[in-house]
């Protein structure tokens, strides 16, 4: 199975100020047809998780522009520009090869 | 406007078998491209994929726990059930499930609201 390694795992941010999290895979994620099967989720206090983005940089609907996505092969990273309160919660990369895993989550807290 | 929800009992004892509905709206599990899996969530834990069961009736299992599980779909009722024999109380989790779309490069783009699922005697 691939193992998807998160960094850090908590994250203290002021609001207004960036924030980044690191997912490496434990092999690539690119496949042949060209794709890089890497998401990230947020998954906020008391809620179910929600797609932020996917194949690596691609947001999702709603999602918004502050939140960004970038990397290659198996080293990916996730950027909020400008945290904000409503960011708190744990986010997770997930890779999207069978069989599927996800990291171990990144919780992210306000200041 | 695609929504899941689960269904299923709250509270199942050792060795028992747990089975859980998934019942959704907004998509037809028979259009060509679309999947629902399941994925759980020990309590304070992380993320953990169980099954996915595809359109054409391909199904995915977690490897580690493949022996124990069982997905299937009923198009007509847009629902899709998961069994998991020989419960343990390691497997209290939140259970939850979600909509596999190509659209989103096969990402979980929708998930349901999660049942809480305590193994106990």
């Amino acid at each position: 199975d691939i193992v998807m390694t998160q960094t850090p795992l908590s994250l203290s941010v002021t609001p207004g100020q960036p924030a980044s999290i690191s997912c490496k895979s434990s092999q690539s994620l690119l496949r042949s047809d060209g794709k890089t099967y890497l998401y990230w989720y947020l998954q906020k206090p008391g809620q179910s998780p929600q797609l932020l983005i996917y194949e690596i940089s691609s947001r999702f609907s709603g999602v918004p522009d502050r939140f960004s996505g970038s990397g290659s092969g198996t080293d990916f990273t996730l950027k909020i520009s400008r945290v904000e309160a409503e960011d708190v919660g744990v986010y997770y990369c997930m890779q999207g090869i069978h069989p599927y895993t996800f990291g171990q989550g990144t919780k992210l807290e306000i200041k | 406007q695609i929504t899941l929800k689960e269904s299923g009992p709250t509270l199942v004892k050792p060795t028992q078998t747990l089975t859980l509905t998934c019942t959704f709206s907004g998509f037809s599990l028979s259009t060509s491209g679309v999947g629902v899996g399941w994925i759980r969530q020990p309590p304070g834990k992380a993320l953990e994929w169980l099954a996915l069961i595809y359109w054409d009736d391909d199904k995915r299992y977690s490897p580690s726990l493949k022996s124990r599980l069982t997905i299937t779909k009923d198009t007509s009722k847009n629902q899709v059930v998961l069994t998991m024999t020989n419960m343990d109380p390691v497997d209290t989790a939140t259970y939850y499930c979600a909509h596999r779309g190509y659209t989103t490069s096969w990402s979980f783009d929708y998930w349901g609201q999660g049942t809480l699922v305590t193994v106990s005697s």
